[in-house]
């Protein structure tokens, strides 16, 4: 049963315009939203988080809103650079419940075309 | 990350061997993890670690050994390969700051 869920495997974008990238989640005892980007041949890298008391942070070009009672939430990046083309994992953290262990979407691959 | 490595990189095995993939840290977390990456499924968690000698099993465990004698090293070791754990392994570091893990650059493993 997944708990996170990025029903879009992929996005395309023109540079310049905004990315949104969606992510569903089941678990109401979630407390703690994180995004990371992975590009090719490396390890996935944190890009922001949002905590469940929060409906948005913003962070550059990146912001990430929450809307908990749709148990939804979505990161934007404005404008989109080519360089922003990667895979991006939605996860999720329960701090009080299992050693804390980060759950993953299954990832949304962007591609920002010039 | 400077702080955390895997070894080796890539590695291509036989049906039936055993293979040990292996997690180092300069971080001094306490948590670390495993996950393998697959098309169609993200990052999975295989095993995780709470502490020397404190493991537990992920959502993919079965198949999959873990131990961790000193804080810096975390060893995934798959009894005997097979083809279904083809994969690219990840590992990853936390000192549980709302979650916020640190990965490694992962181990392209293939099993023939």
């Amino acid at each position: 049963d997944q708990q996170v869920k990025q029903n879009s495997p992929s996005l395309s974008v023109q540079e310049g315009r905004i990315s949104i990238l969606n992510c569903d989640y089941t678990n109401s005892m979630f407390d703690y939203f994180l995004w990371y980007k992975k590009y090719p041949a490396e390890g996935p890298t944190f890009l922001i988080s949002i905590s469940s008391i929060k409906d948005k942070n913003e962070d550059g070009r990146f912001t990430v809103f929450l809307n908990k009672s749709a148990k939804h939430l979505s990161l934007h990046i404005v404008p989109s650079q080519p360089g922003d083309s990667a895979v991006y994992f939605c996860a999720a953290f329960n701090y009080g419940g299992s050693q804390g262990n980060l759950i993953f979407g299954k990832g949304t691959k962007l591609s920002v075309k010039p | 990350d400077a702080g955390i490595t895997q070894s080796p990189r890539h590695k291509v095995t036989e049906t039936g061997t055993p293979v040990t993939l292996r997690c180092h840290q300069t971080e001094n977390h306490r948590y670390m993890y495993w996950y393998r990456q697959d098309p169609g499924h993200g990052l999975r968690l295989i095993h995780y670690s709470y502490g020397v000698k404190d493991t537990d099993k992920g959502e993919v465990s079965d198949g999959y050994s873990v131990s961790r004698s000193k804080t810096e090293d975390f060893l995934l070791t798959l009894e005997s390969a097979t083809s279904s754990q083809t994969s690219v392994y990840f590992c990853a570091i936390s000192n549980r700051d709302r979650g916020s893990y640190t990965f490694g650059s992962g181990t392209r493993l293939t099993v023939v």
